[in-house]
């Protein structure tokens, strides 16, 4: 596709739930993040992937997120065991290399009931 | 650790007012430079980058300069619009296989008539 793109667009879960969001690349970009935007703060970064190196984990706000990357391309971020401070929006970008301009998807909404 | 910090928001300007956004950031060498744009409901897009220093990136009226003496990449634009009317976060990254974008914390810009 031409951008980013993530889905679904909006998800509400009950707390305790397990929840995957998707994010499609921009086909042949080698970097991908996770960042997290609580409502009124700024960007909170979860995870990046860059080719085939292991990914920089660190933002991982606990041990029920977890995200992968499948064959390079196309990355989940699940969450499991919802809690409502989960709550917020999930955005996921994508650079060609790992530091240069990095394009971004519309994002998924996320509410924890 | 690579860190980016902005003024605090909101930031109120009536339209033709000149704008400033403050960014200073803390790294080990030279990174590169990025403001972002967040329209409301929309997500978020490059505004601006500056790779080096003395550089100055412009686009739509808005321009930073890349200030190495005082690690800063400030924000202006000389007559702000309604339109202009968003969320600007300030980044830094080092291109290469173990950087990330790190961003601050983003500074709401409300410009009113």
């Amino acid at each position: 596709g031409a951008g980013v793109s993530q889905s679904p667009s909006n998800k509400v879960t009950e707390k305790g739930k397990d929840v995957e969001l998707r994010c499609d690349p921009i086909s042949g970009h080698t970097a991908l993040y996770w960042y997290r935007q609580s409502l009124g703060q700024g960007l909170e970064f979860l995870i990046y992937f860059q080719g085939n190196s292991a990914p920089d984990k660190s933002g991982l706000p606990s041990d029920r997120f977890s995200a992968e990357r499948t064959g390079g391309s196309v990355s989940t971020l699940t969450i499991q065991r919802t809690q409502q401070e989960d709550s917020a929006v999930y955005l996921c970008a994508s650079s060609l290399v790992g530091g240069s301009e990095a394009f971004f998807g519309q994002g998924t909404r996320l509410t924890v009931v | 650790g690579n860190s980016v910090t902005q003024m605090e928001g909101p930031v109120t300007l009536s339209e033709e007012a000149f704008l400033t956004i403050n960014c200073t950031y803390t790294a080990t060498g030279y990174p590169s430079l990025f403001w972002y744009v967040q329209y409301p409901g929309e997500g978020l897009q490059l505004l601006l980058k500056a790779t080096k220093a003395d550089d100055k990136g412009s686009n739509k009226g808005f321009e930073a300069t890349y200030r190495k003496e005082t690690t800063s990449f400030h924000l202006e634009k000389g007559s702000v619009q309604v339109s202009d009317s968003a969320v600007y976060f300030c980044a830094l990254s080092f291109t290469g296989t173990a950087s990330k974008l790190t961003f601050g914390t983003g500074t709401r810009l409300q410009v009113t008539l």
